[in-house]
């Protein structure tokens, strides 16, 4: 079974709704790395999580990390055109240093 | 940051073929990483690179396939060698930041064997 699961696989909203985006592990997270992906390009980091009940902002998007260190969300609030992309979440799980286990990504569309 | 700068960023190749692609980082990195998304999938660590000593490849990558080199603190190379249409992937080095709480990615080298 995957380590990493990421829900939902793909996500399409209209403009200005709220969304969220989950990550659960099967193993704790020493920590939890969001990232957007454009297709067919590099990964734009997001946030990094790693405290049980941390919480992170930037502009529109939240990210928590859960009591138990196994379950991220990133919520986007009122959603734009320019959020459209692909969401990764990356896992340190522990098994090396750096060394980042990913989930199948979440593919969001905004309609204007 | 970490500004990390790849080459190519996209390339056609011949299958049987071979590839090196070039990772440049604008400050010193103990490890940098280099990782494969085939497509429509997520990213899967193909190995480590440390200044000075080997590679260490994850399991179901091998040296013969995709050798490494790691010259200096800066810059990593990958080559993708005799190539087939399984390679077609986006590959991307990564690298941790100095402050030791965010990993960077490149911009990625999206290859395709024909």
């Amino acid at each position: 079974s995957q380590e990493l699961e990421q829900s939902p696989q793909s996500l399409i909203v209209q403009e200005g709704k709220n969304l969220t985006i989950n990550c659960t592990s099967s193993k704790t997270l020493y920590g939890l790395y969001w990232y957007k992906q454009k297709y067919g390009e590099g990964l734009i980091f997001l946030m990094m999580l790693q405290k049980g009940g941390e919480e992170k902002s930037h502009e529109k998007i939240t990210a928590k990390l859960d009591e138990k260190k196994q379950q991220s969300s990133l919520h986007i609030t009122a959603s734009q055109p320019s959020h459209a992309g692909i969401y990764l979440c990356g896992a340190d799980t522990g098994t090396s240093y750096g060394k980042l286990t990913f989930g199948q990504g979440t593919i969001l569309t905004v309609h204007p | 940051s970490a500004v990390i700068s790849q080459k190519p960023s996209r390339d056609i190749c011949q299958r049987g073929t071979s590839l090196t692609i070039q990772c440049q980082v604008d400050s010193q990195v103990t490890m940098m990483f280099w990782y494969r998304q085939q497509p429509g999938q997520s990213l899967t660590l193909i190995a480590t690179a440390n200044q000075g000593s080997e590679a260490t490849y994850e399991s179901g990558f091998v040296i013969d396939k995709f050798p490494i080199s790691r010259p200096n603190l800066t810059f990593s190379t990958l080559t993708v060698s005799n190539m087939s249409p399984e390679d077609s992937s986006i590959y991307l080095c990564s690298v941790e930041g100095s402050a030791g709480n965010t990993i960077y990615f490149g911009e990625g080298s999206w290859l395709t064997v024909v």
